[in-house]
């Protein structure tokens, strides 16, 4: 089945520290990838998304993301976590004509000082 | 400035109670959805909508309908035959193909029932 997965519910980084959320997803071609983020009570913004070339994607606020043909992940990565960056992230895909964006159960970011 | 605006953030209703939620937007954006939102499951499609006069199911339609009368507006009624509706629900819309723009997205309702 087609499908997208964040292993991660929670994690916890330092504030200054290194960041990595991952992503595999399940699908027999190369979907149309992406990463929201979701402060709460609020809706979803875009950070950054892939649709082929450059396997490596810059987004917004210093994020970027590695797809990996081969492993089937679309990580996002942060070389240094701000406190502000505290929030639930979402990766989703659009595996099949119609357009839909299918979502991850997310994983939600804390940022400790 | 143009956005996706649902209301209200927050509802309450009785349980048996039918309720709409309102999702209008001034992005001249062909294509709507809804999904649902619960904590640790992620966000699930309700139903979606490319054009006006005509929708379709998503994952997760049992007990919800929909209408799009107007390119603008894609209310949400949750009926009492949703066996458990309390949830964030969050509209969203996009232009032509999505993969070029995303989607963008309302702030969400919050509906519980009691």
């Amino acid at each position: 089945a087609q499908s997208v997965t964040q292993p991660d519910i929670h994690i916890t980084v330092s504030e200054g520290a290194s960041l990595e959320l991952r992503c595999n997803y399940s699908y027999g071609a190369t979907p149309y990838l992406f990463w929201y983020v979701q402060s709460p009570g609020q809706g979803l913004q875009l950070l950054l998304k892939y649709f082929s070339g450059d396997t490596l994607v810059q987004g917004i606020k210093g994020f970027e993301a590695e797809f990996k043909r081969s492993q089937s992940s679309f990580n996002l990565r942060k070389p240094s976590v701000h406190w502000s960056d505290a929030a639930e992230y979402f990766c989703a895909a659009i595996m099949e004509y119609g357009n839909k964006l299918v979502f991850g159960a997310g994983t939600i970011l804390r940022v400790k000082s | 400035d143009g956005g996706i605006t649902q209301s209200p953030k927050y509802l309450f209703r009785k349980e048996g109670q039918n309720v709409t939620l309102s999702c209008e937007q001034n992005l001249n954006h062909d294509a709507m959805y809804w999904y649902r939102q619960d904590p640790g499951q992620g966000l699930r499609l309700i139903y979606y909508s490319q054009i006006v006069n005509d929708f379709q199911k998503g994952d997760i339609a049992e007990g919800y309908s929909v209408s799009r009368e107007k390119k603008e507006s894609f209310p949400l009624t949750v009926t009492s035959a949703q066996k458990n509706p309390t949830a964030f629900y969050l509209c969203a819309s996009s232009y032509g193909d999505p993969w070029d723009y995303g989607y963008t997205f309302g702030s969400g309702t919050r509906l519980t029932v009691v």
